[in-house]
């Protein structure tokens, strides 16, 4: 799987929109991006995905830059439950395996 | 909502013991995977499987690992001989498909403790 690049942590207060960012330059044109997040002590949690074009759903949106070497998880309105780890995964639908890498991720916290 | 449940959710364990952690998929996914995250680690991929056989396994996933899904609804990772080195969280997770475009869904994991 290509590489990704994120920030270590992020900071925001609640109710405020947070926006995390990662870079895959070397990500194939058929690489799928993906996010999970990991609440503290529980097992990892799916958030959203995209291959092109800009994605919402019920969790989050993900913004996928043009040219697709970078992209951006926005909550919204964070609250206190967002506090995470925050993972962004790409995925190559045309190899063999469907496993996900995890990196280490962004660790959000959340403050009042 | 459907989930995907382990037990026991903590285990201990002398090293050279056999341990079996076990998990119950979500009853009409097809994939099943196991993970491990030793403690302030990366999430690490150990195995895969469908149509009862192993799809793929990491470097981690040894001669002392082992994966059955001895029933429908069962799903079980089997540690022959333990070491310290295999103390970790340990999740199970399972999809509906390959999961390429589809999201896995990870149950709450098994804290195993070797001593």
């Amino acid at each position: 799987d290509a590489k990704t690049t994120q920030p270590n942590s992020m900071e925001s207060n609640e109710e405020e929109p947070v926006h995390l960012p990662c870079n895959h330059s070397t990500i194939s044109g058929t690489d799928y991006i993906h996010w999970y997040r990991q609440l503290p002590s529980q097992g990892p949690e799916y958030v959203i995905h995209g291959l092109t074009s800009n994605v919402n759903n019920r969790m989050a949106s993900l913004a996928i830059a043009e040219d697709r070497k970078s992209s951006t998880l926005i909550l919204h309105r964070a609250t206190l439950r967002d506090a995470a780890v925050y993972y962004c995964i790409l995925r190559d639908p045309t190899g063999t395996a469907s496993k996900l890498t995890f990196g280490t991720g962004t660790r959000l916290q959340v403050t009042l | 909502e459907p989930e995907v449940t382990q037990t026991p959710s903590h285990q201990v364990t002398q090293m050279g013991q056999e341990v079996i952690l076990r998990c119950v998929p979500i009853s009409n996914h097809l994939y099943f995977y196991w993970y491990r995250q030793i403690l302030g680690q990366k999430v690490e991929f150990l195995v895969s499987f469908y149509n009862n056989e192993i799809s793929e396994k990491s470097e981690i996933f040894d001669d002392q690992f082992s994966v059955e899904r001895p029933d429908g609804s069962n799903f079980t990772l089997k540690i022959r001989s333990t070491k310290l080195e295999d103390s970790a969280m340990y999740f199970c997770a399972s999809s509906g498909d390959r999961g390429l475009k589809n999201e896995q869904f990870f149950g709450p994991g098994t804290r195993l403790t070797v001593l």
